[in-house]
């Protein structure tokens, strides 16, 4: 079981907005500005998307946003488009290891 | 361009040692501000830390690996490794090595990746 809980599976429309949430506890990601979000295409390494809740690392398009409210973060994507069809998974620092992940969710482009 | 590249074996028999070696380019491993990691991913589930080493020899571990896990660092060849002991068939995964970029204490986040490499334990 992970240390960090995100729904399995959401899905949207080419063009619309989706929110992957991230729920953890105030000894990780409600502790802490510090929770990470990657993307996983099938058979490839997991891609850095949002580091420090919000923030995009160069080259990663602004369609893609992070917040945290209380012990939840949130990743959007706005205007999805069908190459967004991936898994995404979560990170933060966690008061009783350095690194836990969420569960990971498969978003798919409908 | 940081590039990682895991390289071992891929089969590994029960009870054995696993041992996997991170090549890094394109940037020195001796450098602070970065953790050099190991993570692994079980067939068709998610992501589980293994652990990293910063380069003044400092390791932290998963508490849950940590009696069976060592990772080390050869500077010279800027290489970092890893060895899992007395694997089972529950250490089948593929593991990646990464890099640990962290601004500050306690933060941190993966911002480059190996390709991964699949370990099989089986006899």
């Amino acid at each position: 079981q992970s240390a960090l809980t995100q729904p399995a599976s959401v899905s949207g429309s080419p063009g619309q907005s989706i929110t992957i949430s991230c729920t953890g506890t105030s000894s990780d990601v409600g502790g802490y500005n510090y929770v990470s979000w990657y993307q996983q295409h099938p058979g490839k390494a997991p891609k850095l998307m949002i580091f420090e809740v919000t923030n995009r690392p160069s080259g990663v398009p602004d369609r893609f946003s992070g917040s945290k409210s209380g012990n939840t973060a949130s990743l959007t994507i706005s205007g999805l488009q069908a190459e967004d069809e991936a898994d995404y998974y979560c990170s933060s620092y966690s008061r009783s290891s350095p690194v836990v992940f969420g569960g990971g969710t498969k978003l798919t482009v409908l | 361009q940081v590039q990682l590249q895991e390289s071992g074996p891929g089969l590994v028999k029960p009870s054995q040692t696993l041992s996997l070696t991170c090549t890094v380019s394109g940037g020195s491993i001796n450098t602070g501000g970065y953790y050099w990691s190991w993570i692994r991913q079980h067939p068709g589930k998610g992501l589980e830390w293994i652990g990293y080493m910063y380069y003044s020899g400092s390791t932290y571990y998963n508490p849950s690996l940590q009696s069976r896990v060592t990772i080390s660092m050869d500077t010279s060849k800027n290489q970092f490794s890893l060895k899992v002991n007395s694997v089972t068939a529950a250490d089948t995964a593929v593991y990646y090595c990464a890099r640990y970029l962290s601004r500050y204490e306690s933060s941190g986040s993966f911002d480059y990746w190996g390709q991964g490499t699949l370990v099989t334990v089986s006899s």
